[in-house]
């Protein structure tokens, strides 16, 4: 089993639909959990960061993490165009002493279509 | 604030050239540096970090190598080039131990 599992889609919408992205995990070690959007041809940029299970929105943006169940979920509603790209879940985290490195899921590309 | 420079933003290369990509970061000090690769369908892998000048972690045995000759300067190289090295090539610092930054990227091409 992967640490870290997302689902690649790719996903397709239109505009002003409501996006659900996820990503699962196996380590209970993790309490760190972020979201990155990466624009094609570029370097991934941070958009969410949660520490430990709950929720936390930024605009139309919501992050919601559930320790419990090892699930972690991105929300964007009202989706633009601009929000088409590819969206990366993260997550690390400290326990017994030692470091969990920054785990990466693949991606999921979405498109949102004017 | 802090800032993440990469440099060149494209390359294209012959097999068996060598290899040169220079990542500087402003703003911090003592950071933690990352390479990263990301291949097409394939997400980022971590190839090498570095927690302070001259101290070198790899992640993957490969043919590439990295450098930190300066605080805030991160150095990826090759000697000969693989076409398998083709790719998207991101450098990244770290704050604690919760989020990462990244830079622009390098794009390669091994022809």
């Amino acid at each position: 089993q992967k640490e870290v599992e997302q689902d690649p889609g790719p996903l397709s919408v239109p505009e002003g639909a409501i996006v659900s992205l996820n990503c699962t995990y196996s380590n209970s070690a993790f309490q760190y959990f972020m979201w990155y959007r990466q624009y094609s041809r570029k370097g991934p940029e941070l958009l969410m960061y949660t520490y430990s299970s709950g929720n936390k929105e930024d605009g139309r943006f919501t992050a919601q993490v559930d320790k419990s169940s090892k699930y972690i979920s991105l929300f964007i509603r009202d989706s633009q165009p601009s929000d088409s790209a590819t969206y990366l879940c993260a997550m690390s985290g400290v326990s017994g002493g030692s470091n969990y490195k920054l785990t990466f899921g693949k991606g999921t590309l979405l498109t949102v279509n004017p | 604030s802090q800032t993440i420079h990469q440099w060149p933003a494209t390359l294209v290369q012959p097999v068996g050239s060598p290899l040169s990509l220079e990542c500087t970061v402003e703003g911090t000090s003592n950071p933690n540096l990352y390479w990263y690769r990301q291949a097409a369908g394939r997400g980022l892998q971590l190839l090498f970090y570095s927690v302070g000048i001259g101290q070198i972690s790899s992640e993957v045995p490969q043919n590439l190598s990295a450098s930190r000759p300066q605080d805030r300067q991160f150095i990826l190289s090759s000697k000969k080039l693989l076409l398998s090295d083709s790719g998207f090539y991101l450098c990244a610092w770290e704050e604690g131990v919760e989020t990462q930054y990244f830079g622009p990227g390098t794009r390669l091409l091994v022809l």
